[in-house]
Order: structure tokens, then C-alpha cells, then sequence
């Protein structure tokens, strides 16, 4: 079946460094969703890229879907400790349904 | 947007018992599904929750073990059913096609279960 791989597992950056995430799933996506999930809380959608090589801005988050549809990234910028948690990205399978990624847990020392 | 409430939050159950939890959306919403998260591990999609009929459930989970029902596009119901150790986990609830947000899932807080 489809798998959905982030690397790193974990980062750990000083605040104001700066954090990449990747994505990379075995099967070209017709579109990729991204979550954030802060600890002891539950997923929260953060945004979803559908074309080729789109890139799209959150305030310090960058998005981007890959040329191929099989990749995808999350950048901040400038991290702050309000960017703790782990980032999920998600893609949909042969059934529509979404699979979601092994997730990159991001912790900021102060 | 959607606002999900789910309960009970959190129960310790003993082997062998079952136990409901309930999912509480407060509009209609056009897909509904159950998750199970082990700490500090990604999510897995139990099953989709189908208005009326049947629930669709993904590979390694059975409807005998995992009963759920959906009266409405409100509510769901997940069963957790003969608990064992293995079946400590957080269980989510997601819905997906609220008004306004056709795509994005929103997901409840989530129901800490331990069996012991």
C-alpha cells in the first residue's frame, strides 16, 4: 500500500533557527494536506498544495509540493516556541482516503 | 469550520470489556472517520463512518472489533469491543466536508483509552 515518509523523526532547533520537514510518498498524490498536532492536543489542518511545484506561504511557513507530486516541504522561518509540535503531512490513497505521514516532532530550545 | 467533541476523554478499561465513544459534531458534515493514534506515532484510519449504512473499514480492521454507527451527519459512535492491552491508544474522530472547508479534516480531542 501507500506510505508517506517525513525525515527528520525529530528536530531540534535553538528558537530562531530556522526548520525544514520533508515528505515523500511512494505514489504520485493528487494533492498533499499538512497538520500540526501541539502536545497532548489533536491535528489541525494547516494548508493543502494540489498543483505541480506549488509553493504557498503562511505568514513563516513555506509549502511546497514537488514537480512529481511524490514530495513535499515545510519551512519555517525564524522558529519560535509557538511552533512546538509534530508535523504530519497527508495524501490521499487509491481509496481516497487520506494516509498520513510518520510525522517530524519539533522541539525549540528557548 | 467544524467544533468536534468527543467522550468519554479518557477511561481505563480491564481486559476483556468494550467500551463506546461517542462523536459530537456541531454541524453537518459530509464524512465522518475514526482514527487510532499511539503516542508519539502517526495516525491510522480505522474506518469511514457512512450515514445509513454500513461503516467502510480499512485493512486490518473488522467490524466485529471495531462496531460503528452513525444515526446522522452529526454523530458517530466507535465500539471498542473484547479489549485487550494492544488496544491502548487514542482514538480520534475526524470529519471532513463541514460548510465552508470541503477538504480539510477537523478532528476531535481525542479519547485516551487504557486497557489493562
Amino acid at each position: 500500500g501507500q506510505q508517506v515518509m517525513q525525515i527528520p523523526q525529530y528536530q531540534h532547533v535553538q528558537e530562531g533557527e530556522d526548520f525544514t520537514t520533508y515528505c515523500n510518498s511512494s505514489t504520485t498524490l493528487s494533492n498533499i494536506q499538512w497538520y500540526k498536532q501541539r502536545p497532548g492536543g489533536h491535528p489541525v489542518f494547516l494548508i493543502q498544495l494540489v498543483k505541480s511545484g506549488e509553493v504557498k506561504k503562511q505568514k513563516r511557513l513555506t509549502f511546497q509540493f514537488g514537480e512529481a507530486k511524490k514530495n513535499s516541504s515545510l519551512h519555517i522561518t525564524a522558529t519560535q516556541t509557538t511552533d512546538v509540535g509534530t508535523y504530519f503531512c497527508a495524501g490521499p490513497s487509491g481509496n481516497e482516503k487520506l494516509t498520513f505521514g510518520t510525522g517530524t516532532r519539533l522541539t525549540i530550545i528557548p | 469550520s467544524a467544533v468536534i467533541s468527543q467522550k468519554p476523554s479518557r477511561d481505563i478499561c480491564q481486559r476483556g470489556t468494550s467500551l463506546t465513544i461517542q462523536c459530537q459534531v456541531d454541524s453537518q458534515v459530509t464524512m465522518m472517520f475514526w482514527y487510532r493514534q499511539q503516542p508519539g506515532q502517526s495516525l491510522t484510519l480505522i474506518a469511514t463512518a457512512n450515514q445509513g449504512s454500513e461503516a467502510t473499514y480499512e485493512s486490518g480492521f473488522v467490524i466485529d472489533k471495531f462496531p460503528i454507527s452513525r444515526p446522522n451527519l452529526t454523530f458517530s459512535t466507535l465500539t471498542v469491543s473484547n479489549m485487550s492491552p494492544e488496544d491502548s491508544s487514542i482514538y480520534l474522530c475526524s470529519v471532513e466536508g463541514a460548510a465552508g472547508s470541503p477538504y480539510e479534516q477537523y478532528f476531535g480531542p481525542g479519547t485516551r483509552l487504557t486497557v489493562t
